[in-house]
């Protein structure tokens, strides 16, 4: 089983739609968690990290559960430009603080 | 600030040649790391460098060396290139005090044939 587990997709969603992404993670005593958004052919970046009470930057909102080991991200109003490839991202500090990489959850939004 | 910048952008390399990718920072961060990128994988750490002088084996660091010159500069050398190792090669840092943010450089899309 992988660390981090992610549906590659594609989620195909008009503009304006809702779209939330799971991933899920193996090691119960990870610490820290992560979405980063990768472009096509580009470097990844930050999109937000994920607290346990939840929180919310502007249409994007990112939950923890810990009790079923997976943290989700919720879209609202999707535009054109949210189109990515939105990678999950863990760390067990157990782990030297490395940060283990889902494979990538693949978004389209259309006109 | 140029943040992260690698070179060469695009490879190709010929099976048991040689070649070094750079990799520089421009932000003062104490921490480097080397991951490849290929369809299906994801990100896997290659090697990484807590701090100028030390040096780390990741994930998956067979047949690749790695340098820390000095802070800014971390590069990863393929010895004897095999198509194996075709993939998209990313050099990232971090402030390893404050922040797990890691900040990417462009890439470097290598292919051995």
């Amino acid at each position: 089983r992988k660390e981090v587990e992610q549906d590659p997709g594609p989620f195909n969603v008009p503009e304006g739609a809702t779209v939330a992404f799971n991933c899920t993670y193996s090691n119960s005593a990870s610490q820290s968690f992560f979405w980063y958004r990768q472009d096509c052919r580009k470097e990844p970046k930050l999109l937000m990290s994920v607290y346990s009470s939840g929180n919310e930057d502007g249409r994007f909102t990112a939950q923890l559960n810990r009790a079923s080991q997976y943290i989700s991200l919720l879209i609202r109003d999707s535009k054109l430009s949210d189109s990515a490839t939105y990678l999950c991202v863990v760390i067990y500090t157990g782990g030297g603080n490395k940060l283990t990489f889902g494979t990538g959850t693949q978004l389209k939004v259309e006109l | 600030n140029a943040g992260v910048t690698q070179t060469p952008k695009f490879q190709v390399l010929k099976t048991g040649q040689s070649m070094t990718l750079q990799c520089a920072q421009d932000m003062n961060h104490n921490s480097m790391y080397w991951y490849r990128q290929d369809p299906g994988m994801g990100l896997r750490l290659i090697y990484y460098s807590a701090s100028e002088g030390t040096t780390d084996k990741g994930e998956v660091p067979n047949g690749y060396n790695v340098s820390r010159l000095n802070k800014r500069e971390f590069s990863l050398r393929l010895e004897s290139a095999a198509p194996s190792q075709t993939s998209v090669y990313f050099c990232a840092s971090r402030v390893e005090d404050t922040s797990y943010e890691q900040y990417f450089g462009p890439g470097t899309r290598l292919t051995v044939t």
